[in-house]
């Protein structure tokens, strides 16, 4: 059975905290993604990696990096979290071709005060 | 900007009702298009997807949907919904020039009473 696992399933942080979101996958995919999910703004790209140490920012990179130093894990740094980064953040990955389905992990809920 | 528009943000139906979600999306050339579905409290999981050929698309548990590329559509249809479908329904798009890359549009919340 296919796995993408993110590290925490809930997450309390404070104002000003470097704060790490892992996310490994087991099904030696190329691709890895990170999203955030809002209430009425849907599924946002946050960072998109398509190969090791290989990234390309999406809608919204702004407050957030990503590494990717072995293929099956993707981190997602917010250097100095915010309160307006509270929120779901969906890992995915996906194998290579147009057509290829992606598959998500069970999301982390993070929430800054 | 190029996107993925999905207008009904919230649909209310009764048991056995039609089922109709709209998606548009703006980008030009070639896209594969691809419906995602989450269940309360599970993870994003495929539904169908259009890849190339018959432009109507059958998925899993009686879902369609139909690419219409002169509309920039790729509506989900089901004759019959089920209580069990209550879900949060996200259409997506591979972005044209970049075939890695997946682009969601903004979600549509089905609830299904008895």
């Amino acid at each position: 059975d296919v796995k993408v696992t993110q590290s925490s399933r809930y997450l309390v942080k404070r104002t000003g905290e470097k704060v790490f979101l892992e996310c490994v996958q087991d099904m030696d995919h190329e691709n890895m993604f990170w999203y955030r999910q809002d209430p009425g703004l849907g599924l946002r790209l946050i960072y998109f990696s398509y190969d090791v140490k290989m990234k390309e920012k999406g809608d919204i990179p702004e407050g957030y990096s990503v590494s990717r130093e072995k293929k099956e894990r993707f981190s997602l740094i917010l250097e100095s979290a915010s309160t307006n980064q509270t929120s779901m953040y969906l890992c995915a990955s996906r194998g290579g071709g147009a057509g290829t389905e992606a598959f998500f992990g069970q999301g982390t809920r993070l929430t800054v005060v | 900007a190029q996107s993925v528009s999905q207008h009904n943000h919230h649909v209310i139906l009764s048991e056995a009702a039609s089922l109709e979600l709209g998606c548009n999306y703006s980008y030009g050339g070639t896209v594969n298009l691809f419906w995602y579905v989450q269940y309360p409290g599970q993870h994003l999981q495929l539904l169908l997807k259009y890849f190339s050929g018959d432009p109507l698309v059958k998925g899993i548990k009686g879902f369609e949907a139909e690419f219409i590329k002169s509309k920039f559509s790729f509506n989900l249809r089901k004759p019959s919904v089920q209580w069990s479908d209550t879900a949060e329904y996200f259409c997506a798009v591979n972005a044209p020039g970049n075939t890695d890359k997946l682009i969601f549009g903004t979600g549509t919340r089905l609830q299904v009473f008895p």
